[in-house]
């Protein structure tokens, strides 16, 4: 069955520093790997999506992840953080049989000044 | 293009009332997923509908059920409310079930 880790319930860092929120993925096959941003009281926007076309794959707002098979991970990067990147980040897999979107638990990315 | 439109944002209702939720797919989009999302248990898939058909189900009680109409729109319904139905419920609209999900802003529902 297919499941997804975030590996950080929370990250903090200055803004202008680089960003990094760890996921691993378990999939039987190849999956469709997806990360999500929450703001506050708001809904879940699209970042990025890997469908195994290029393993480095570029989203909005600067940010990218890299589709690791060997490590089974979707690490979400972003080289300088802005204020405005604070928000709750999700790590999804969608499963292979069913289509059925699996969240990991989030992490919760602070940016200070 | 529009996107997601979950009506209405907040809802307050006393236990043992039901309630309904509805939810308004980007033109074109014909599978809705509604989604629970609370601090203790995260985001849960409560059901998906694809051509009216429900397609997936999550693991909640009966009480919690829904529909998709003839032109994708989809209405969640909440039977006997209890206190720890209080959540944000979100949905998430797709052209087809295996690409992303576009979701709305959700409904934000307490119970007392």
């Amino acid at each position: 069955a297919q499941s997804v880790t975030q590996l950080d319930s929370h990250v903090s860092v200055s803004e202008g520093t680089p960003v990094l929120l760890r996921c691993n993925y378990s999939s039987s096959y190849s999956p469709s790997l997806f990360w999500y941003v929450q703001h506050p009281n708001k809904g879940l926007q699209l970042l990025l999506k890997y469908t195994s076309a290029a393993t480095l794959v570029k989203g909005i707002n600067g940010f990218e992840a890299e589709f690791k098979k060997s490590e089974t991970s979707f690490h979400l990067t972003k080289p300088s953080a802005h204020m405005s990147d604070a928000a709750e980040y999700f790590c999804v897999v969608s499963n292979d049989n069913t289509d059925k979107l699996i969240f990991g638990t989030g992490t919760r990315l602070q940016v200070f000044p | 293009k529009a996107g997601v439109t979950q009506t209405p944002r907040y809802l307050i209702k006393t236990r043992g009332q039901q309630v309904t939720l509805s939810c308004s797919p980007i033109s074109g989009h014909r599978s809705v997923s509604w989604y629970q999302q609370t601090p203790g248990q995260g985001l849960q898939f409560l059901f998906e509908y694809f051509s009216e058909t429900q397609r997936n189900k999550g693991n909640f009680p009966g009480r919690f059920s829904g529909r998709q109409f003839s032109n994708s729109r989809s209405e969640m319904n909440v039977s006997t409310l209890e206190l720890g139905d209080s959540a944000l419920y979100l949905c998430a609209s797709r052209t087809d079930p295996n690409t992303e999900a576009f979701f709305g802003q959700g409904t934000r529902l307490t119970v007392v």
